[in-house]
């Protein structure tokens, strides 16, 4: 079974600065497919970042960026430029891939709760 | 798009009733999720759907829970004889075709508090 852990309950970061989220995740599966999601108070769960697992290059959207380490089963989040929108739960997910190469299922980590302090 | 639906928002409901959710998925998205999540923690696979077929079930579903999805579009996720365990936010999703790397895009999922 796909376990993933993200060991920072709660981040603090000001305005402007870079802040860095751990994800460390364990599987056996060679394909398979890593999220970011940002889940902002009250409002729905979005879409940050994506990694398939078969790429080395790093993925890469705007201010945020990933740095996929396979061999350790590591994957961290970066935020550049911190803004005060950027307040929110940040959610690690592992998707792995079914037989017949069509989307399994999200298994989530319990969260990091990120504050952008102005 | 509109979006992926849920209703209610919010249930209040005594220990022992019946509670039905609804979930309305991205126009022509084919696959639908459900999911719970508690405070403090991450959200939870209950069940997915690919068209009206329940292709897979958590453990966490127990007899008291049933998901459907009769037509291939809108999906209700019924609790029966509720507990106070079950007091959550249920969560829905969905996705074009389960394609590998499409996005799965989420509701504001509905909260459900049982006393």
């Amino acid at each position: 079974a796909q376990t993933v852990t993200q060991s920072q309950p709660e981040m603090s970061v000001q305005e402007a600065e870079t802040v860095t989220l751990s994800c460390t995740y364990d599987t056996s599966e060679n394909n398979y497919y890593l999220f970011w999601y940002k889940q902002p108070p009250s409002r729905q769960m979005i879409l940050v970042i994506r990694q398939e697992a078969y790429k080395q290059q790093n993925a890469t959207e705007n201010r945020f960026s990933v740095n996929f380490q396979k061999a350790a089963k590591s994957f961290s989040l970066k935020i550049s430029d911190s803004q005060l929108g950027d307040t929110a739960m940040y959610f690690c997910a592992f998707m792995k891939v079914n037989y017949g190469g069509s989307q399994g299922n999200l298994i989530f980590g319990k969260g990091t709760k990120l504050s952008v302090k102005p | 798009d509109t979006g992926v639906s849920q209703d209610p928002r919010h249930k209040i409901t005594k220990r022992g009733q019946n509670v039905t959710f609804r979930c309305d998925p991205i126009s022509e998205h084919n696959r639908l999720y459900w999911y719970r999540q508690t405070l403090g923690q991450g959200p939870e696979f209950l069940t997915y759907f690919q068209n009206e077929a329940q292709l897979e079930k958590s453990r966490l579903l127990s007899d008291r829970f049933s998901a459907e999805r009769p037509k291939g579009s809108f999906s209700t996720l019924e609790i029966q004889r509720t507990e106070q365990g079950d007091s959550a936010m249920y969560l829905c999703a969905s996705s074009l075709r389960g394609r590998l790397g499409n996005t799965i895009y989420f509701g504001e999922g509905s909260w459900l508090t049982v006393v």
